[in-house]
């Protein structure tokens, strides 16, 4: 099961901030927190992830609560095309050394004119 | 562009037939995953190769089985398909696959959209 929560949709105005939020109460402490997004029915695009601290890059910005239970993503300045499904995945570490990336339903992100 | 590879990008077939999918990761990359999204069930992780062995197994029928091969390409086995079988299957690699150390980040593909009549 997916251990995060998110709005299953929001609206955004071209131009603004989007800014999309994820629980992940359960999270532990080396489990990383990662954001991908998939257009359409196109292949599922990573977008940022992180630990502890917030994290910045081209696409985005991940902002990580202190006790790490919640986190939010800002797109600065939203566009048509980062209409979206976004989704919220904490990274679980299984067996063997390895982990799983466990997607659950997203946020349906409309970006609108 | 993710830099990972699929074909064929969409297939027809009929029930009770056996289809073949393939992969290929990004360049520097060991680990290969497959996914699986349907309309009904979301995106689900069937399988993952690192550098040629099974490092871990999702929610893989039996009648589907995967391999990857020396050149670290990847192929997906789908027999007896039914008509539930039909949906997207998506490739993604990562360079290591594993959970300590460094962080690791899949990539995915752009997916095989598979019908079954």
């Amino acid at each position: 099961d997916a251990k995060t929560t998110q709005p299953p949709s929001m609206d955004c105005a071209e131009g603004r901030a989007a800014n999309l939020p994820c629980n992940h109460s359960t999270i532990s402490g080396n489990e990383y927190v990662y954001w991908y997004r998939q257009i359409h029915s196109q292949g599922p695009q990573y977008i940022i992830h992180g630990l502890k601290n917030n994290e910045t890059n081209e696409m985005a910005s991940l902002i990580i609560t202190e006790d790490r239970k919640s986190s939010t993503l800002i797109l600065p300045h939203a566009t048509l095309r980062d209409t979206a499904v976004y989704y919220c995945i904490v990274r679980v570490n299984s067996g063997a050394g390895s982990y799983q990336l466990t997607f659950g339903k997203g946020t349906k992100l409309s970006v609108i004119p | 562009d993710s830099g990972v590879t699929q074909t064929p990008k969409h297939l027809i077939t009929a029930t009770g037939q056996r289809v073949t999918l393939r992969c290929s990761p990004r360049s520097g990359d060991l680990s290969v995953y497959w996914y699986q999204q349907s309309l009904d069930q979301g995106l689900q992780f069937l399988i993952q190769y690192y550098n040629g062995e099974e490092r871990a197994k999702g929610n893989i029928l039996e009648r589907f089985s995967a391999q990857q091969f020396p050149d670290l390409h990847s192929e997906l086995n789908l027999s007896s398909l039914e008509l539930g079988d039909s949906a997207l299957y998506f490739c993604a690699s990562s360079v290591t696959g594993l959970a300590g150390g460094l962080t690791d980040t899949q990539y995915f593909g752009p997916g095989t959209r598979l019908t079954v009549l």
